[in-house]
């Protein structure tokens, strides 16, 4: 049982490139959510998707974009990459109760330069 | 006003202590709490989940949640220097949006 899986596990990119940040889970867990983390720093929700064709804004949503079109993937998109977006990102998932375990990827580690 | 505070630390409890940790919230329609550990390098993992006000033990661990006063607290028993990481305090808001705060980086000395 893989859990949730990320790719690529690092990347650097260039001012102004764009990437996709992908994440799988197989659990069949229907909340998904993006997170960064900046060095020293908490967990800031990016996005989240509480079922396919379902998404929506975290506390930081400016500079990505997601989609949900299967259960499994919930791929981040960043268009026009900038020096503010160098962070690790991380991807959970949980099925869809409240008091349940979020269970996270290994994360991304994302340099922009 | 965030959502989810957590003094950053680092606090520092020698072994054996008892090291305690807070978390205060702006949502008191908030329903479910949860305590992560996260190790340097390494993705959070879920040490307790809380939903009822009052204590709820596990092991060393030990939740305290008091939804009138807004806050959720870690006691950790017997500390050890395995125990030395960055501690995420969660909270499950409306729509299971699920926020975390700033953590708090413990340090257990041996």
């Amino acid at each position: 049982n893989a859990g949730v899986t990320q790719t690529p596990k690092f990347r650097i990119l260039k001012i102004g490139q764009s990437m996709t940040l992908q994440c799988t889970q197989d659990m069949n867990h229907n909340y998904m959510y993006w997170y960064r983390q900046d060095p020293g720093m908490g967990l800031k929700l990016i996005y989240y998707s509480v079922g396919a064709g379902i998404t929506d804004k975290g506390e930081v949503p400016n500079g990505y974009n997601v989609s949900r079109s299967t259960t499994e993937d919930f791929p981040l998109r960043l268009e026009l990459a900038a020096p503010s977006q160098t962070s690790v990102y991380f991807c959970a998932s949980r099925t869809g109760t409240e008091n349940t375990e979020a269970f996270f990827g290994q994360g991304t580690r994302l340099t922009v330069v | 006003q965030k959502e989810v505070e957590q003094n950053s630390g680092p606090l520092s409890v020698p072994e054996g202590a008892i090291a305690s940790l807070n978390c205060t919230y702006s949502d008191r329609g908030s329903q479910s709490f949860f305590w992560y550990r996260q190790y340097s390098g390494k993705s959070p993992e879920l040490i307790m989940f809380i939903y009822s006000n009052g204590d709820k033990e596990d092991g060393r661990f030990t939740a305290q949640l008091n939804k009138a006063s807004q806050y959720v607290s870690l006691l950790i028993r017997d500390s050890q220097p395995s125990d030395s990481a960055t501690y995420l305090c969660a909270v499950n808001w409306y729509g299971n949006k699920l926020v975390f705060g700033a953590g708090t980086i413990l340090r257990v000395k041996s």
